[in-house]
């Protein structure tokens, strides 16, 4: 079936830096979308989601970009914390189904 | 206002025997939705529940796996005969309303090992 993928397995970022997070999903019914992170041992936890009629959304030190044209999502994280280590999951529903997760992304912040 | 609470959190079952995970929703919610993750992969959906009903099951495998969420009490997970291949952490959700439609929030999982 369709599914959601992310271009990058590791990124690795300096302390201070902004983060960017990529995402293709390839279900263009695709109406919601949503960027989780999830610690080591720790179940997802939601950090910021966007629909469809929207392109921009933006949270604390978060924004969410969606690019319908080419089917794109981006997470970005301004000011990178050492806490922000972990890894990131972009997932993605359309109507009323279930969400479809990406592979996820670590990001890994150096000091 | 608790979040989504799950147990047991650690769970070890030889092959051949049965596992049931439970899952209270949060305050409010009705809607429950169980993943199954495999380590270094993402959350793959297995069943989403509604009080008393089964909305979706079509990420379920077809045997030995069922999920029920009644009218009181928690969801269980229940896994009949456990192979070494069902060794994975499973999560549930819950959500205050249908679907994909507003965000899911999840428990801390429960991992199961096959030994």
């Amino acid at each position: 079936g369709e599914s959601v993928g992310l271009h990058l397995p590791t990124l690795s970022v300096q302390e201070g830096d902004n983060s960017i997070i990529n995402c293709a999903y390839s279900n263009s019914a695709s109406d919601y979308f949503i960027w989780y992170k999830q610690e080591s041992g720790k179940g997802p936890q939601f950090i910021i989601d966007i629909r469809s009629n929207m392109d921009k959304r933006q949270g604390q030190r978060v924004t969410v970009l969606l690019n319908k044209t080419v089917k794109h999502l981006s997470l970005q994280i301004a000011a990178t914390q050492p806490g922000d280590s972990a890894v990131y999951f972009c997932a993605e529903s359309t109507g009323r189904r279930a969400l479809t997760f990406g592979s996820g992304t670590r990001l890994q912040v150096q000091p | 206002n608790a979040g989504v609470m799950q147990n047991p959190r650690h769970l070890v079952r030889r092959r051949g025997q049965e596992a049931r995970l439970r899952c209270s929703p949060m305050k409010g919610h009705s809607h429950v939705y169980w993943y199954r993750q495999l380590p270094e992969e993402g959350l793959k959906f297995m069943v989403y529940l509604q009080k008393e009903n089964i909305i979706d099951e079509s990420g379920m495998p077809k045997e030995r796996f069922s999920a029920e969420f009644p009218k009181e009490g928690p969801s269980i997970l229940r896994i009949q005969q456990v192979v070494r291949g069902d060794s994975a952490a499973y999560f549930c959700a819950s959500s205050p309303t249908a679907g994909g439609l507003s965000e899911q929030y999840f428990g801390p999982g429960t991992r199961l090992t096959v030994t």
